[in-house]
């Protein structure tokens, strides 16, 4: 079972921050949290990754609680194109460990 | 990054019959891969782990005998859908961890839809 808990949808406005949270309460030492997407009918997608401190690429932020119980993703200027079902995952940072997918926020972009 | 093919991207048969989805690392050495079912309006559900040149790895309730994995190479890894049913029309997906010095993500090909008729 997936150890993640993630609103089952969101909406947000072309051009402003679209903020994702995921609770993880359960999370062990070792593992990290990962965040993916799924835009319809297409393959998931790597987002982004972290231990413990906050984490940023070309693509999102990613904010974790010093607890690490929660954390959430920040896409700064969501466009239309970022409407996916976006899957929170904790596991070790191997990446050959498998990945377990939870139901996810399925975030909808609005003009 | 590492590309990850499928093919076919669509398929349709009849029932009883069986199908064959290749699985292709394009630009890195896949030792391992993964292979996901996805139902209508449902997340990815993993089936099983291949690693080449060994058996693969099944979840539990996922019928090894129906569900054919072959990784016979580091490159290819195809799923065989045995006397397939209707019930088993899904949306298909492959992933691998990459080759070397991208270890910490998984790539996914773009996945294939499998119809039973």
């Amino acid at each position: 079972d997936a150890k993640t808990t993630q609103p089952t949808s969101m909406d947000c406005a072309e051009g402003r921050a679209a903020n994702l949270p995921c609770n993880h309460s359960t999370i062990s030492g070792n593992e990290y949290v990962y965040w993916y997407r799924q835009i319809h009918s297409q393959g998931p997608q790597y987002i982004i990754h972290g231990l413990k401190n906050n984490e940023t690429n070309e693509m999102a932020s990613l904010i974790i609680t010093e607890d690490r119980k929660s954390s959430t993703l920040i896409l700064p200027h969501a466009t239309l194109r970022d409407t996916a079902v976006y899957y929170c995952i904790v596991r070790p940072q191997g990446g050959s460990e498998k990945l377990v997918f939870g139901k996810g926020t399925k975030l909808t972009v609005n003009p | 990054g590492a590309v990850v093919s499928q093919h076919p991207s669509w398929v349709i048969c009849k029932s009883g019959t069986s199908v064959k989805i290749e699985c292709r690392s394009l630009d890195f050495q896949a030792t391992t891969m993964f292979w996901y079912r996805q139902f209508p309006k449902q997340s990815l559900m993993l089936m099983a782990t291949s690693n080449e040149g060994s058996k693969a790895t099944y979840e539990q309730g996922v019928e090894k005998d129906k569900f054919l994995i072959n990784h016979a190479s580091l490159t290819l890894s195809t799923l065989t859908v045995t006397s397939a049913h209707p019930e088993d029309s899904s949306f298909y997906i492959c992933s691998s961890p990459g080759g070397s010095g991208m270890s910490y993500e998984q790539y996914f090909g773009p996945g294939t839809r499998l119809t039973v008729t």
